[in-house]
């Protein structure tokens, strides 16, 4: 079956605009993940939603970044006012009862 | 929260040899310890995990060892290959309220010697 698919996988912006990511989860995995890559770092954990329960926010760097999922299905990740330390690569993962996370190729942040 | 170191940074051995990677992680609710590949540009694979209540597991040329009391974990890889070259990432799941989310270390290049 299908993978996390992420769109888009590139995004370039000016420094100061809003962009929005879109994670679509494998269906059926109730849990879903935003990651942050840094070049040539490890991964950042950002947010979790796990079915209907409140998400856990609590590696959001700042309240410039917010994330909605409506109810088991696809998430976007928000950034207002990007900053270039925005820049990386932002992934997506989800999971069933088991925790294994399959991740999605990613969309590479690229802010001006 | 939780912290995951990992060690060494760089690794590099020769074809056949074998490779030992480690982590360590601080918070003692975590129960859950994932290991993923990732390729140059692509995204992580998990290659082995292990849960908490066991500890060692084995799947063909990769292993995992899993120390509670020591807090520490470990990714054996024997009889490397050419394709084994990547950068391995050990997580650590947050621990305790249900939370599972991950926490990575930060990552190690193995580079497999022909």
């Amino acid at each position: 079956g299908a993978g996390v698919s992420q769109s888009p996988s590139n995004k370039v912006t000016e420094k100061g605009k809003d962009v929005e990511l879109r994670c679509d989860p494998i269906s059926g995995h109730t849990a879903l993940y935003w990651y942050r890559q840094r070049l040539g770092q490890g991964l950042e954990f950002l947010i979790y939603f796990q079915g209907n329960s409140a998400p856990d926010k609590s590696g959001l760097p700042s309240d410039r970044f917010s994330a909605e999922r409506t109810g088991e299905s696809v998430s976007t990740l928000t950034i207002q006012r990007t900053q270039q330390e925005d820049s990386a690569v932002y992934l997506c993962a989800s999971s069933f009862a088991a925790r294994i996370q399959y991740f999605g190729a990613g969309t590479r942040l690229s802010v001006l | 929260g939780e912290n995951v170191e990992q060690h060494p940074s760089t690794l590099s051995v020769q074809e056949g040899d074998s490779a030992v990677i480690k982590c360590t992680y601080s918070d003692s609710a975590s129960n859950y310890f994932p290991w993923y590949k990732q390729e140059l540009g692509k995204r992580p694979q998990l290659i082995i995990d292990i849960r908490s209540n066991v500890g060692e597991k084995k799947d063909q040329r990769i292993a995992v060892t899993l120390n509670k009391t020591a807090k520490h974990f470990s990714l054996h890889i024997t009889e490397t290959q050419p394709e084994d070259s990547a950068v391995y990432f050990c997580a650590a799941n947050l621990g305790g309220g249900g939370a599972d989310g991950l926490t990575f270390g930060k990552g190690t290049h193995l580079i497999i010697q022909p």
